[in-house]
Parts: C-alpha cells; sequence; structure tokens
C-alpha cells in the first residue's frame, strides 16, 4: 500500500536558520503529493502542494519540489522565523476520493 | 464562519462511557472524513462519507459509528468507552480530488 516516510523530529533551530525537512513516498501510480501544517492547539492546514513530477509548490516561504526518480518531497525554507513552529506533516493522496496517507510528522522548534 | 467546525473542543469521560462528537462544514463540499490523532501526533483516516455514502471505513473497532444526516454533517458516536481511545480526533472534508480542509480536532481524554 501507499506509504509516506519523513525525518523523525523534533528539529530545533535558531531563526533565520535554514530548514530542511525529508519526505519519501511508496505509491502505485502518480500520486499528488502535500505539506501540512499543524500549529500548536489547531488542526492541519495546507502549506503547499505539487500534483505532478518536477512540479514546486511554494507558499510563506517554504517550497517543495515533486521528485519522481528519488520518490521525495522535501520541504525547504530559507530563514525560519519562531512563529514557524508547528508540526509539518507530509502527504500523498492517490485516489479518486482525496484520501490522504500522512507521515508521521516533524516538530519544528525555532528559537529566538 | 469558520469551514469546519467541531464539537466539543475538548470531552472528558469515563471508562465505558458512549459519546459523540459533531462536525459540520459550510463549505459545500462533497466528502467529509474522520481522522484519529495519538499522543504521538500520527494520523490515521478512520471514515469517509461521500455524499451520505460511506466509502471508506479502516480497520476501527465497531464501537465506532459515523452518521451523516446530510452532506454538510458527519458525526461520530462512540460507544462503550475506553481507555486506549483517548486521542484528538479531526473531522476533514474536501470536494473529490480536492485539498483537505480540517477542523480544530476533538481531544477526547477516557478516565
Amino acid at each position: 500500500g501507499d506509504s509516506v516516510t519523513q525525518m523523525e523530529g523534533p528539529v530545533t533551530l535558531s531563526e533565520e536558520a535554514c530548514l530542511t525537512i525529508n519526505c519519501t513516498y511508496t505509491a502505485t501510480g502518480y500520486p499528488s503529493l502535500f505539506w501540512y501544517v499543524q500549529y500548536p492547539g489547531e488542526g492541519l492546514q495546507l502549506l503547499l502542494k505539487a500534483t505532478k513530477a518536477d512540479d514546486k509548490g511554494s507558499n510563506k516561504g517554504f517550497e517543495a519540489t515533486y521528485r519522481k526518480e528519488t520518490t521525495s518531497f522535501h520541504l525547504e525554507k530559507g530563514s525560519v522565523q519562531v512563529s514557524d513552529s508547528a508540526v509539518y506533516f507530509c502527504a500523498l493522496s492517490n485516489s479518486g476520493y482525496s484520501t490522504l496517507t500522512f507521515g508521521k510528522g516533524t516538530m519544528l522548534l525555532v528559537s529566538p | 464562519d469558520t469551514a469546519v467546525s467541531q464539537t466539543p473542543k475538548y470531552l472528558v469521560t469515563q471508562m465505558g462511557n458512549d459519546k459523540s462528537i459533531k462536525c459540520e462544514q459550510n463549505l459545500g463540499h462533497d466528502t467529509m472524513y474522520w481522522y484519529k490523532q495519538d499522543s504521538k501526533k500520527f494520523l490515521k483516516i478512520m471514515f469517509s462519507y461521500n455524499n451520505k455514502e460511506l466509502i471508506i471505513n479502516e480497520t476501527v473497532p465497531n464501537r465506532f459509528s459515523p452518521k451523516s444526516p446530510d452532506k454538510a454533517h458527519l458525526n461520530l458516536h462512540i460507544n462503550s468507552l475506553e481507555l486506549g481511545d483517548s486521542a484528538v480526533y479531526f473531522c476533514a472534508s474536501s470536494q473529490i480530488t480536492g485539498e483537505l480542509f480540517f477542523g480544530e480536532g476533538s481531544r477526547l481524554t477516557v478516565l
């Protein structure tokens, strides 16, 4: 079945540091790929997505590129802020009903 | 104005009790979901309804019963609550193949 593997956290960074959170997937066919973010005490929000190979999703300074050859969708940001502290989930959708398969989440902690 | 709203936000109850969580979406979406998030933040799909019809029913105990009176509502009823049911339950909705919109979650604590 489909699966998503992302790096374990927590990832602890100082403000303005570079961020990479690794995500790889296993799926049949051509899934859509997503990054969701969960701020403390809140539900998940879509951060960015990519629906086909070589697409780059971007939002709020975050980027991720759909790499079919390496089955990866790593999340990157050049300069993190304290307000970016949250749990980040990589996910894929490989069915007509938009059911998401989530990774286990990676907590990011950014200190001033 | 909340797109996906769940009630209650917090629920503390004793083992053996029966409880319900309600979910409503005002986005006009056809598909609604229940996800369970455990203490390690792992998210797992439980159920999915499309236009009031059950389309996904993952391996969950039959003490959990979803009900969709119309396509804007999806409620979750849990019978005979157990300690292991303690978690955050998220409702979500989407159009077919679209982005999922999540509610803020309902934190269930079983004592």
